[in-house]
Formats: C-alpha cells, structure tokens, sequence
C-alpha cells in the first residue's frame, strides 16, 4: 500500500506570500502529525489530529500557521505572509490508532519549503 | 525546543565496526523512539522502548534505556555503507507528540 504523500515536494515563495501544503496520511490512520525541521535539526512538534479533531496545537509558531483536516484524512497546513525564518522542511505523519505517539509514526518525504 | 541531545554529532566508522549513539533527555517519558533519515527513504521509524522496558532487539538494532540517568544508547552491530543517514531519538512525554534530539550523523565507509 501507499504511504505517506505531500504535496509539493519543494515550494518556494516570496516573503509576504501564502503558501498551503498537503499531506496524504495511510489510509485509515487515525492519528496525523506535523513538523518542522530546520537544516542540521530534528523534527519540531507542531500540531496533531486525531481524526478531524485538532487536539493540539501546541507547537504552531505564531498564528500565521493553520493546519487542518476537515474529513480526517487529508490535511493542509497553510502559512500566510511568509517570512524567512519559515524556510524550512515541513513533515507529515501518520499513525494507525487513538494512541497518538505511542505508536510508530509513518513520516511523508516533506516539503522543502524556501522563502526568499 | 528540543527534549533531546544525541552524542556524538558525528560519527565516522568502517564497514563491519559496531556504531554506538547515545541520546540524552530532559523529562519523565512514556516511551523513547529511534529514527532514521537519509535523503532517499526519508523519517523512517526504527525501534520504540517503552518506559518499562530496559533493552530491546531488533536484528542489528540493540536499544538501551535507563530511566533513573535520563538516557538510551542505540548500538548498530556490523555496520553497512547502507546505514549511512542521520540518526534521532525522539521520546514522548505523557501526550500525544515526539519530541526529537538533535540527531548523531552517521558515516559508514566501504
């Protein structure tokens, strides 16, 4: 089966821009994830579905970021007027049940996103 | 922020050799999870740990985790070029997220 898909692969916008980026979790995970890892760091935490439920959103850095998943599968995290220090990779991921993280999580390819 | 520090940064080893990561964290955890990245395959999950639990297999895997010290060792037997890619511990706290380390660089040469 398929796993985890985003959409774009690489994006890059000019400062000021919106931007929205797409996640395509396995089919039937319940539980979707995003991230942020800047070049040379690990992933960063910044907000979790549980279906259609946004039950945290804990790590979104400034109310420019929004993220959701209207039907519990697709999901689109959308930056408005973006700035450099958005410039980063943006990872999707899924896991299979309610339990969140104490599951293995299917992580996407991301989306390399630029700003200039 | 992040919860975790890998030791070393950086790792440089032969084929064959044994590859010792060891990760550092700041906070009581439900369980500890390795990962690793490289640019072809991308976040790929490795082995989970749960609190409870003090060492676990997986092939040439071997976690370690010491609750009392905050720490867990992940030990790659035999090594292969193929095991080249970054390295990360991620734990999760009592919700429902990862939190990463700054992950070990590994180098496996031929």
């Amino acid at each position: 089966g398929a796993g985890v898909s985003q959409s774009p692969r690489y994006k890059v916008a000019k400062r000021g821009q919106d931007v929205a980026l797409r996640c395509d979790p396995i089919s039937g995970h319940v539980s979707l994830f995003w991230y942020q890892q800047a070049l040379g760091q690990g992933p960063e935490f910044l907000t979790y579905f549980q279906n259609e439920a946004q039950l945290d959103k804990s790590g979104l850095p400034s109310d420019r970021f929004f993220a959701e998943r209207p039907e519990g599968s697709v999901s689109t995290l959308k930056i408005q007027r973006t700035q450099q220090e958005d410039s980063a990779v943006y990872l999707c991921a899924s896991s299979l049940r309610t339990s969140g993280s104490l599951d293995e999580q299917f992580f996407g390819p991301g989306t390399r996103l630029t700003v200039l | 922020s992040q919860q975790g520090e890998e030791d070393p940064q950086a790792l440089s080893i032969q084929e064959g050799e044994n590859a010792t990561m060891n990760c550092s964290y700041k906070t009581s955890i439900n369980n500890l999870q390795w990962y690793r990245q490289n640019s072809g395959r991308g976040l790929v999950h490795l082995i989970l740990i749960r609190s409870n639990e003090r060492e676990k297999h997986s092939g040439r895997l071997r976690v370690t985790l010491d609750t009392s010290k905050k720490s867990s060792s992940l030990l790659i037997t035999a090594s292969r070029a193929a095991d080249t890619a970054s390295y990360f511990c991620a734990t999760v706290l009592f919700t429902d997220k990862l939190i990463f380390g700054t992950g070990t660089r590994l180098q496996v040469f031929p």
